[in-house]
């Protein structure tokens, strides 16, 4: 069965740059989550779409934003990047309001 | 807002037996979806078992199987005859239902989550 694809896998960016992490949701779902996981922390919730409108807000930074395209794949862009930021970042689909598939993450390191 | 309170940082149990992680949350809602989720070395998240709120059956899910406790807002899972594969991180998570017409906002909130150790 097809899963969540996320790219790139790894990233490793020098402080005070641009990162942009990409989602492509399992075919026919319709709503997209990030997530961020910090080391030995619990993932965090960031934004999510639904229908390429952004639905709901966490605490997401005002450098990061994000959106969801017409053929529901998502992009998450994070600028002035901080060596806080080095994390793992979750994305996730759902179809419906029963269940979150996630993707592998991508693991960003902030140098 | 929802909390999730996960009490244990760690937890092992030795090859075969049964171990129970605890799980609390705290909300005012009176709908809404639990998870168990299991993040193995690989840092991928898996889902293990799912409790709708409003179901009194508790779930199950072969060797795995839920005490939910809806008044006391108690959510434990429970994993017998543990797998070497089973060790992982474990967190407990809360999903508030969906509205009327706004899905999309059902995020999920995390405990911190508990280590578990098989010990063969």
């Amino acid at each position: 069965a097809a899963g969540v694809i996320q790219s790139p896998r790894h990233l490793i960016k020098e402080k005070r740059e641009t990162a942009t992490l990409k989602c492509y949701p399992i075919p026919r779902h319709d709503t997209v989550y990030w997530y961020q996981q910090g080391p030995g922390q619990d993932p965090q919730f960031l934004i999510s779409f639904y229908e390429k409108m952004q639905s709901d807000k966490g605490s997401i930074p005002d450098r990061f934003s994000a959106q969801q395209f017409s053929d529901y794949h998502s992009e998450l862009n994070m600028s002035s990047l901080e060596l806080g930021d080095s994390a793992l970042y979750f994305c996730a689909s759902s179809p419906d309001y029963n269940e979150q598939f996630f993707g592998p993450g991508t693991r960003l390191t902030v140098l | 807002a929802q909390t999730v309170t996960q009490s244990q940082p760690e937890m092992s149990v030795q090859e075969a037996e049964t171990v129970t992680l605890s799980c609390t949350y705290d909300t005012s809602e009176s709908d809404y979806y639990l998870f168990w989720y299991k993040q193995p070395p690989s840092r991928q998240m898996i889902l293990v078992i799912r409790q709708e709120a409003y179901k009194q059956q508790n779930a199950t899910e072969n060797r795995f199987s839920v005490n939910f406790q809806k008044a006391a807002k108690s959510f434990s899972l429970k994993i017998s005859d543990s797998q070497l594969g089973d060790a992982a991180m474990y967190f407990c998570a809360y999903r508030s239902p969906p509205g009327v017409s706004n899905f999309g906002n059902e995020k999920l909130t995390f405990g911190t989550g508990t280590r578990l150790t098989i010990i063969p």
